[in-house]
């Protein structure tokens, strides 16, 4: 899979748009972009995945760039339970596990 | 519904105790896993079944032993364990084993004293 690169971390006033950033520079053409997040000792919470197109669900908006190198998740008006941990995972069909990152520690601030 | 429930919440065991973690879900998901998280670092994959039989072992030591008695059902079972084994477990279920999203559970936080 896959090598992913998140800014370790990141700050944002409640109620602002997050944008998230990833680079996945070496991506194949099977290859998804997955998201997700872990609020402090809790699991991960998947929020969304795409393979080439954008997505958008009631959590979140996915951007992926035309040349699929890189990608952003938007929150687009973030609250401070947004608080968490995000994962940025390259994810190939077919295969069976997720490996995560580092990810970017968000934080929204009141 | 995408809930995945592991129990207990929180555990705490000698290095000579025997103890199981346990994980279940009722989605119908076919394909269910381990992972391992340590203090301020990234899940890292275990174990992973699907339809019931082990097709990953991230060449995890012996003390650690899984079990899928069904497709409803993940255990761990837990013995001789070293305080370094001490992390949050983390169970998680998907459609199949192959491209499906994973769903996790809220994890056991296991110390080994």
């Amino acid at each position: 899979d896959a090598k992913t690169t998140q800014p370790p971390s990141m700050d944002c006033a409640e109620g602002r748009a997050a944008n998230l950033p990833c680079n996945h520079s070496t991506i194949s053409g099977n290859e998804y972009v997955y998201w997700y997040r872990q609020i402090h000792s809790q699991g991960p919470q998947y929020i969304i995945h795409g393979l080439k197109n954008n997505e958008t669900n009631e959590m979140a908006s996915l951007i992926i760039t035309e040349d699929r190198k890189s990608s952003t998740l938007i929150l687009p008006h973030a609250t401070l339970r947004d608080t968490a941990v995000y994962y940025c995972i390259v994810r190939s069909q077919g295969a069976q596990k997720l490996v995560f990152g580092q990810g970017t520690r968000l934080t929204i601030n009141p | 519904d995408t809930e995945v429930t592991q129990t207990p919440k929180h555990l705490v065991m000698g290095m000579t105790n025997k103890k199981s973690l346990k994980c279940e879900q009722h989605m119908g998901h076919r394909a269910m896993y381990w992972y391992k998280q340590k203090a301020k670092k990234p899940p890292e994959l275990m174990f992973v079944y699907s339809y019931e039989k082990l097709s990953i072992n991230e060449s995890v030591p012996s003390r650690f032993s899984p079990e899928c008695p069904n497709s409803s059902l993940l255990n761990l079972h837990l013995h001789a364990l070293q305080p370094e084994d001490s992390a949050l477990y983390l169970c998680a279920s998907s459609s199949r084993a192959f491209t499906d999203t994973q769903y996790f559970g809220p994890g056991t936080r296991l110390t080994v004293l």
